[in-house]
């Protein structure tokens, strides 16, 4: 079955720290890969997406990722986080015309 | 641009009882999709529908129902209430489906006692 694993529950991180949040996903095949986040009392936004092309994708507020096809990941990284990235994190995948599946979440607190 | 709106924003019903959630997505969007977000479960799939049509259903059974109008609005229908229905529910829109940009709403909080 499809799934999507975000192995971090919760991060705790200082302000100006480096960020690497982690996702892989069960199988390959042609796959649509996105990150989304919840900021505290917001709606899910896109963080950033990849269809196909460059593995290393940018996103808003200097978020980036990258595909690496051989080990099914999509790994979110951030140079330098701020205290106003404290949020959840999710990572979704969809696999052809399936259904999009997300993973459970990081939950990501930065100490100012 | 007005964003999706979710109606109503909570809800309270009782075990055995049937609740109707209503979608209105972004103007020009075809797509709608529903998910449910729980803390123990995440956020899972319930269905998604492009121009009335179903493209894909989630692994819930069949009292989760859900259809969309020609205007694009969606609504979902719980029948036979359980406690463990009790979740955020998500709707989310986008033009083409939920393999591109999806944008979300705010959610129904549904509580069952």
């Amino acid at each position: 079955a499809q799934s999507v694993s975000q192995h971090n529950h919760h991060v705790i991180l200082s302000e100006a720290a480096s960020l690497e949040l982690g996702c892989n996903y069960s199988y390959g095949g042609t796959v649509n890969l996105f990150w989304y986040v919840q900021y505290p009392g917001q709606h899910l936004q896109l963080l950033l997406k990849y269809f196909s092309g460059d593995p290393l994708v940018k996103g808003i507020k200097g978020f980036e990722a990258e595909f690496i096809k051989s080990k099914f990941s999509f790994n979110l990284r951030k140079p330098s986080v701020q205290w106003s990235d404290t949020a959840e994190y999710f990572c979704a995948v969809k696999w052809g015309a399936q259904k999009l599946v997300f993973g459970q979440g990081t939950r990501l607190t930065i100490n100012p | 641009k007005a964003g999706v709106t979710q109606t109503p924003r909570y809800l309270i019903k009782t075990r055995g009882q049937q609740v109707t959630l209503s979608c209105s997505p972004i103007s020009g969007h075809r797509s709608v999709s529903w998910y449910q977000q729980t803390p123990g479960q995440g956020l899972q799939f319930l269905f998604e529908y492009f121009s009335e049509t179903q493209r894909n259903k989630g692994n819930f059974p069949g009292r989760f129902s859900g259809r969309q109008f020609s205007n694009s609005r969606s609504e979902m229908n719980v029948s036979t209430l359980e406690l463990g229905d009790s979740a955020l529910y998500l709707c989310a829109s986008s033009l083409e489906g939920s393999g591109y940009e999806q944008y979300f709403g705010p959610g129904t909080r549904l509580t069952v006692t």
